[in-house]
């Protein structure tokens, strides 16, 4: 049973447009929300991760929101390029997990030019 | 950022062989390294975490008598999928944890093709 439920599977934008993802999890006990992005035939790669003691958390072009009380957290690609072509993975961990992740099924982004 | 090394990326295997693969954290000591699978178009999938000096911890599900993993440093562990079958054959990715959850790192991966 997969801890952590990511939406969509699949996402096409244009360029310069906004990539929304969305995940959603049930442990309370989670408290570290990572975003990771993985290329063909490559090992995942961190984006930007967030804590539940703030609601959001920007770096660049890439920005968390997290719910605490909706237990949800969403990825925001702003500007998107076809660079950020890619499949991305939101994943989640607790104190008592000793840094296990748990993943979710992951979405794959297609940005055209 | 820190940076974690796989050996090797690609080995393709006859049915019944061993294979090693090799996590090594090339400038921090990692006190933790995890190892996962990953199936084409699918999520990773935690198999095991290894601890410096002491026993894997398998997650359920996975055979620790067929994949056996060895933490023999603080810079190295290595996964050894013993008697390979074609069922075996998939994508194996490392991880290494030096502090912190925000310090772990994942390998580039290593692709098993079990002929």
């Amino acid at each position: 049973q997969q801890q952590v439920k990511q939406s969509p599977q699949s996402l096409i934008v244009q360029k310069g447009g906004i990539s929304i993802i969305n995940c959603a999890y049930e442990n309370t006990a989670f408290d570290y929300f990572p975003w990771y992005q993985q290329f063909p035939g490559k090992g995942p790669a961190l984006l930007i991760a967030i804590r539940p003691d703030v609601s959001e958390k920007k770096e660049g072009r890439f920005t968390i929101s997290f719910n605490k009380s909706a237990k949800q957290f969403s990825l925001h690609i702003m500007d998107s390029q076809p660079g950020d072509s890619a499949t991305y993975f939101c994943a989640a961990s607790g104190t008592d997990s000793w840094g296990k992740l748990q993943f979710g099924a992951g979405t794959q982004v297609v940005v055209t030019p | 950022g820190a940076v974690v090394s796989q050996h090797p990326s690609w080995v393709i295997c006859k049915s019944g062989t061993s294979v090693k693969i090799e996590c090594r954290s090339l400038d921090f000591q990692a006190t933790t390294m995890f190892w996962y699978r990953q199936f084409p178009k699918q999520s990773l999938m935690l198999m095991a975490t290894s601890n410096e000096g002491s026993k894997a911890t398998y997650e359920q599900g996975v055979e620790k008598d067929k994949f056996l993993i060895n933490h023999a440093s603080l810079t190295l562990s290595t996964l050894t999928v013993t008697s390979a079958h074609p069922e075996d054959s998939s994508f194996y990715i490392c991880s290494a944890m030096g502090g912190g959850i925000e310090t772990q790192y994942f390998g580039p991966g290593t692709r098993l093709l079990v002929l």
